[in-house]
């Protein structure tokens, strides 16, 4: 239980284009969502928190308007990453809450290597 | 805000040793969660152990524990029997009332067969 996908794990956009990756809690509903950018041999910065059906907070010095969140449904959240550049290549993980209080636990995608040309 | 230092950037073991991860945490909070997480090769994250701060008794699970010290502020990990498979990288997460996690920057852990 509890397994969490993304989609697509790799792709390449050329400079300018947008690309969506997708969030999807496989067999639990996930009531928040986290976004999660990766650098090489780094540790993961947290991006933004998503509640299903509200915006999304965005943690200090995230572009909201490059890295649009949607939390659309209970199952599902969006990242579109808006006038994509070579800086924005990176690996991008999302995990989930059931928000069970007593777990605070997060399960996470497998994560999603953007490259952008 | 709450931080968490991991200071051995690199750490190695003898396949069937034990290696302790070294975790500290600065907060002023009392009721808050710490975890370890794995992040091996595939960079799957993958949840290891976790840790209620209310909570006196270490966690453990199979060849993992941990040593929780609250009044230090520390959470070392503890990895008996290492095996090849338990090479990544780790990664000490701080959850509190911000509810979001705060990671560590994550020690490398090599299994020399």
């Amino acid at each position: 239980g509890a397994v969490v996908s993304q989609h697509p794990s790799w792709v390449i956009c050329k400079s300018g284009t947008s690309v969506k990756i997708e969030c999807r809690s496989l067999d639990f509903q996930a009531t928040t969502m986290f976004w999660y950018r990766q650098f090489p041999k780094q540790s993961l910065m947290l991006m933004a928190t998503s509640n299903e059906g509200s915006k999304a907070t965005y943690e200090q010095g995230v572009e909201k308007d490059k890295f649009l969140i949607n939390h659309a449904s209970l199952t599902l959240s969006t990242l579109t990453v808006t006038s994509a550049h070579p800086e924005d290549s990176s690996f991008y993980i999302c995990s989930a809450s059931s928000g069970r209080a007593y777990t605070r636990e997060q399960y996470f995608g497998p994560g999603t290597r953007l490259t952008v040309t | 805000a709450q931080t968490v230092t991991q200071s051995q950037p690199e750490m190695s073991v003898q396949e069937a040793e034990t290696v302790t991860l070294s975790c500290t945490y600065d907060t002023s909070e009392s009721d808050y969660y710490l975890f370890w997480y794995k992040q091996p090769p595939s960079r799957q994250m993958i949840l290891v152990i976790r840790q209620e701060a209310y909570k006196q008794q270490n966690a453990t699970e199979n060849r993992f524990s941990v040593n929780f010290q609250k009044a230090a502020k520390s959470f070392s990990l503890k990895i008996s029997d290492s095996q090849l498979g338990d090479a990544a990288m780790y990664f000490c997460a701080f959850w509190g009332g911000s509810e979001k996690l705060v990671f560590g920057k994550g020690t490398k852990l090599t299994v020399n067969p």
